[in-house]
């Protein structure tokens, strides 16, 4: 069974004050990997995909990078409309479905 | 392009009533989903939906039944709602390895 964790559950921060989300998850064979921001009161929208360990992507102020444990979610120098939920998502190679993560909620502080 | 709507955005119900959520893409994907998203328990999958005319049961799917008579169409049925079917209901299609969410239905049942 495909399993997401994602710590911490809520993180505050200073604006400008750097920092990383964790996305820990065991998978029979990886498809993906997906990271979704959803902002209060509305569906989750995508950032990122990621495909095997080593890969890298990056999104303005946002970094995603993929071990074959663990992916992380940097943000640098946040600001406040960075503000959101975070989710990760995996997908295994035998599936339509991807299994997400409780989310991490961010809030930054002008 | 609307991307993935959803009808009704709020909706109040008393156990025992029945009701249907639509959603609606205009992207001509073939997958679409549906997830509910309770506080603490992230985004777990109902029932989905891989092309026109099929369904599949995911996590959770008692209690609901759904049905894709058009590829662009895929509907969630409550038949006899109980108060445990309070939630935040999000549809999503799919192209590639990217979800693509709708912004919600919030359902209470009383």
């Amino acid at each position: 069974e495909d399993q997401v964790t994602q710590s911490p559950e809520a993180l505050r921060l200073q604006e400008g004050e750097s920092s990383s989300l964790n996305c820990s998850y065991t998978v029979s064979g990886l498809r993906g990997l997906f990271w979704y921001r959803q902002d209060p009161g509305k569906g989750p929208e995508f950032l990122f995909t990621l495909y095997s360990a080593g890969e890298e992507k990056e999104k303005e102020r946002l970094k995603a990078t993929l071990t074959k444990k663990e992916s992380f979610l940097h943000i640098t120098a946040p600001k406040p409309e960075d503000s959101a939920t975070y989710l990760c998502a995996v997908q295994s190679v035998r599936s339509y479905i991807p299994t997400f993560g409780r989310g991490t909620s961010l809030i930054v502080h002008p | 392009n609307a991307g993935v709507t959803q009808t009704p955005k709020f909706r109040v119900l008393k156990t025992g009533q029945s009701m249907t959520l639509l959603c609606a893409q205009d992207m001509n994907h073939e997958y679409m989903y549906w997830y509910r998203q309770d506080p603490g328990m992230g985004l777990r999958l109902i029932h989905y939906s891989v092309g026109e005319g099929t369904t599949a049961k995911g996590e959770v799917p008692d209690g609901y039944n759904v049905s894709r008579l058009k590829k662009q169409n895929f509907l969630l049925g409550l038949e006899s709602a109980a108060p445990s079917q309070t939630s935040v209901y999000f549809c999503a299609s799919r192209a590639g390895d990217t979800q693509y969410f709708g912004p919600g239905t919030r359902l209470t049942v009383l």
